[in-house]
């Protein structure tokens, strides 16, 4: 399967632990996205990379969040001091970054912190 | 915030029939798409129009563009047990997605 890989798909965490989430994009796509949807909503834009470089972060990526893509591959999202409020789910996309185009989505982390 | 509202929130209709679901949106925009989630998973891209494309068709999906009421519609034709699930449309700007809330199809045999 070459599309967008998410690891973990699922975990659990105590209130006040950090987390780390990986995404492995399609191999020939330069942008990379990260999104966050809690249930009954849609997708909410969280920051995106073209290649290596962060172009945008949304005032929900609160100080307690950082992503990363080193080497313009993969990418992690962590958070920090987790929080309740945190718990929902973690999208991952890629596009192509050439222009106006689909974005194709991974499987997600679901984030529950008790 | 979400820039794009779906109307209904939830559509349940007999097999076979056609499902309509709209689109509205606030601010202009590059283009529009369609994804759908089924539960549980990651969305899945449906269908792109452009901001200068009124309709566009591919296979049982139509999606009709109107830029001048920035509201956007999805039909689904003859629909399918298969087509339950999530609806999103999202709108594209400065090279991201905004997302409305959804519209949740179900489809009873």
């Amino acid at each position: 399967d070459t599309g967008v890989s998410q690891d973990p798909r699922h975990k659990i965490t105590k209130r006040g632990q950090n987390v780390t989430f990986r995404c492995d994009p399609i191999s020939e796509h330069n942008r990379l996205y990260w999104y966050r949807q809690t249930l009954g909503q849609g997708p909410e834009f969280l920051t995106y990379f073209q290649n290596e470089a962060q172009l945008e972060k949304s005032r929900l990526l609160s100080d307690r969040f950082s992503a990363e893509r080193p080497k313009g591959s993969f990418s992690t999202l962590e958070i920090q001091r987790t929080e309740q409020g945190d718990s929902a789910m973690y999208l991952c996309a890629s596009s192509l970054g050439v222009g106006l185009e689909e974005q194709y989505f991974g499987p997600g982390t679901r984030l529950t912190v008790t | 915030s979400q820039q794009g509202e779906e109307d209904p929130q939830a559509l349940s209709i007999q097999e076979g029939e056609n499902a309509t679901m709209n689109c509205s949106y606030k601010t202009s925009i590059n283009n529009l798409q369609w994804y759908r989630q089924n539960s549980g998973r990651g969305l899945v891209h449906l269908i792109l129009i452009r901001s200068n494309e009124r309709e566009k068709h591919s296979g049982r999906l139509r999606v009709t563009l109107d830029t001048s009421k920035k509201s956007s519609s999805l039909l689904i034709t003859a629909s399918r047990a298969a087509d339950t699930a999530s609806y999103f449309c999202a709108t594209e700007g400065a090279q991201k997605l905004v997302f409305g809330q959804g519209t949740r199809l179900t489809i009873n045999p």
